[in-house]
């Protein structure tokens, strides 16, 4: 079955550092890939996600991610924090062509220091 | 505004109690997926509804039910509620699921 690991359920980085979260999937077959951030008291925001194709996927906010099979890997990166990135971060994965339904990581909660 | 709808935004009830949760999605999509997200258990499926069929179910109790309307809303019984049902109910809705899900801003439902 299809799993998503997130490594590291809070990261802190200073303000201008470069943002790394990780995230690995457990599928035989490379699933939909994704990532969502989620504000205090708000709803999930997809930031960007791998179907097909180039697997250097660029998001908004200035946050992009890498698929990487060969270490079933999609980590998401942003050159230069913002304060305003503070936030947690959810990777979820897909089945191709089996369930519709998305399987989530725990989430990494990211703290952006002055 | 995602344009997904959940309604309410919060909701305190007593144990036993039942309640309801509505979600409309975003005009065009015919998929609802509900998900509860709580600290212990992160984000859980509970269950997908494509076009008034119920498509897919995750870890939803038989305590909890749902269905799709003609209209596209979707509604969440929750029944014989527990202090353990304490969390936030998401709604998201897709036309196809590979090109992501937009979420509700949750309904948060504390049970005391």
């Amino acid at each position: 079955a299809q799993s998503v690991t997130q490594l590291g359920s809070h990261v802190s980085v200073s303000e201008g550092a470069l943002v790394l979260l990780r995230c690995n999937y457990s599928s035989s077959v490379p699933p939909y890939l994704f990532w969502y951030v989620q504000y205090p008291n708000q709803g999930l925001q997809l930031l960007l996600k791998y179907t097909t194709g180039a697997t250097l996927v660029k998001g908004i906010n200035g946050f992009e991610a890498e698929f990487k099979k060969s270490e079933t890997s999609f980590h998401l990166t942003k050159p230069s924090a913002h304060m305003s990135d503070a936030a947690e971060y959810f990777c979820a994965g897909g089945d191709r062509g089996g369930s519709e339904k998305l399987v989530f990581g725990k989430g990494t909660k990211l703290t952006v220091n002055p | 505004d995602s344009g997904v709808t959940q309604t309410p935004k919060h909701l305190i009830t007593a144990t036993g109690q039942r309640v309801t949760l509505r979600c409309s999605p975003r005009s065009g999509d015919l998929s609802v997926y509900w998900y509860q997200q709580s600290l212990d258990q992160g984000l859980q499926f509970l269950i997908q509804y494509y076009n008034g069929e119920e498509r897919a179910k995750g870890n939803i109790l038989e305590r909890f039910s749902a269905q799709q309307f003609p209209d596209l809303h979707s509604e969440l019984n929750l029944s014989s509620l527990e202090l353990g049902d304490s969390a936030l109910y998401f709604c998201a809705s897709s036309v196809v699921s590979n090109y992501g899900y937009t979420f509700g801003s949750g309904t948060r439902l504390t049970v005391v």
